[in-house]
């Protein structure tokens, strides 16, 4: 069982469209991290949760830590979100992934 | 200041030899990650350090792998002797603390070994 799941794995949304990508975790956590790795490879830190919710434009991330959730949402897609969403948790010293969600947002 | 810088980008090499990896984070920041991501198996941490000393290489897949922080400033990755499965894309990223702040990832190196 992984510690960490995410969903959908891949996800095709239309521009303009309000887009959620979920992750669940197993473990008791420091904190959780959203990436985000564009098509060209590279790997940006969009989020970094430990309570509550965080809003960066139109990206707002959401943790749960009662029910182990947390919730990555696009406003107002656009192609340039696709990309992969990762989920990360740090627990006490390690650090469990997702396997990411492919998000292509068509035109 | 110049973000994570990794170096080299890519990297080809006959297996057997030895691969070393290379990775300057920000300043100031007192944690580096290194991770390795493949398609089989995504991002997976290999290994981080936390004021220059290791604190969990669990992820380290094998004894030919090995990594090194001499200082604040600089960090190594080497693999030795490299085989066909270590290629994979090597990234490397530091943040301010290990748990709780945001981590900046560098470009990666991509390792191919033949």
């Amino acid at each position: 069982k992984n510690e960490v799941e995410q969903s959908p794995q891949n996800l095709t949304a239309q521009e303009g469209e309000f887009i959620t990508i979920n992750c669940s975790y197993s473990v008791g956590i420091s904190a959780l991290h959203w990436l985000q790795q564009h098509p060209g490879g590279g790997i940006v830190s969009l989020f970094m949760l430990s309570s509550g919710k965080k809003k960066h434009g139109r990206l707002i991330a959401t943790i749960n830590i009662q029910e182990k959730h947390s919730s990555l949402h696009i406003t107002a897609s656009h192609p340039r979100d696709s990309a992969v969403y990762i989920c990360a948790v740090g627990s006490r010293n390690q650090f469990y992934f997702g396997t990411g969600t492919s998000l292509t947002v068509i035109p | 200041d110049a973000g994570v810088i990794q170096s080299p980008r890519h990297e080809v090499t006959e297996m057997g030899q030895e691969v070393t990896l290379r990775c300057k984070p920000i300043s100031g920041h007192n944690s580096l990650f290194w991770y390795r991501q493949t398609m089989m198996r995504g991002l997976e941490l290999l290994i981080y350090f936390n004021n220059n000393v290791p604190i969990d290489d669990s992820g380290m897949p094998e004894d030919r792998f090995s990594a090194k922080m001499p200082n604040a400033s600089f960090s190594t990755l080497k693999i030795q002797p490299s085989e066909p499965r270590d290629s994979a894309v090597y990234f490397c990223a530091s943040s301010l603390t290990a748990m709780n702040t945001e981590a900046f990832f560098g470009q990666g190196t991509r390792l191919t070994v033949v």
